[in-house]
């Protein structure tokens, strides 16, 4: 149940250590971003969102940092686990629009 | 609550046969979206309804494929005739209207298979 093929990003990080997944979006009017988890032969699951009257977002042990000048977006997972590894999106939307557009995804493996 | 409901789970069929792909949306959410994932396009937003309404059908691929929703609890993704190229998996998603908080709830999908 591959979600993305060989070509993704794929970011691999030590048990317990921070990750950074890094996200370019292409809309300067996009306006509302959400992160999306996906587990190999499941669906995307919300993991937060944030809006851009915000430059950063708190949730539990994860973070979200906005920054519209350069137009990126980043995801910290605190004391990442083994249960972390996954499939993870971007997703930005302009004026509560219909059409979120998907980055291409970033693959986390998490090592013992 | 449920979820959103995707069926079937897995499907492989031949080409040229027709294809109906089933989503059960969230009870009360006003918006439906049908989306496909490949290795080399990601996610795309095939169609969306709102309230039943189809309101943006632009990223149907070609006139092979056809979405409807009967009700505010049903829809199908059909494809007729089916080639190997539709394999993909097939994504439904539903959110609230603008009162919510603007997440897309996604199915498990629906994995296609055209030989």
């Amino acid at each position: 149940g591959e979600s993305v093929g060989l070509h993704l990003p794929t970011l691999s990080v030590q048990e317990g250590d921070n990750s950074i997944i890094n996200c370019a979006y292409s809309n300067s009017a996009s306006d509302y971003f959400i992160w999306y988890k996906q587990e190999s032969g499941k669906g995307p699951q919300f993991i937060i969102d944030i809006r851009s009257n915000m430059d950063k977002r708190q949730g539990q042990r994860v973070t979200v940092l906005l920054n519209k000048t350069v137009k990126h977006l980043s995801l910290q997972i605190a004391a990442t686990q083994p249960g972390d590894s996954a499939v993870y999106f971007c997703a930005e939307n302009r004026d509560y629009g219909q059409n979120f557009v998907f980055g291409p995804g970033t693959r986390l493996s998490v090592l013992p | 609550d449920a979820g959103v409901i995707q069926s079937p789970r897995h499907e492989v069929t031949e080409m040229g046969q027709e294809v109906t792909l089933r989503c059960k949306p969230i009870s009360g959410h006003d918006y439906l979206f049908w989306y496909r994932q490949t290795m080399m396009r990601g996610l795309e937003l095939l169609i969306y309804f709102n309230n039943n309404v189809p309101i943006d059908d632009s990223g149907m691929p070609e006139d092979r494929f056809s979405a409807k929703m009967p009700n505010a609890s049903f829809s199908t993704l059909k494809i007729q005739p089916s080639e190997p190229r539709d394999s993909a998996v097939y994504f439904c998603a539903s959110r609230a209207g603008t009162g919510g908080t603007g997440e897309l709830f996604f199915g498990e999908g629906s994995r296609l298979t055209v030989l």
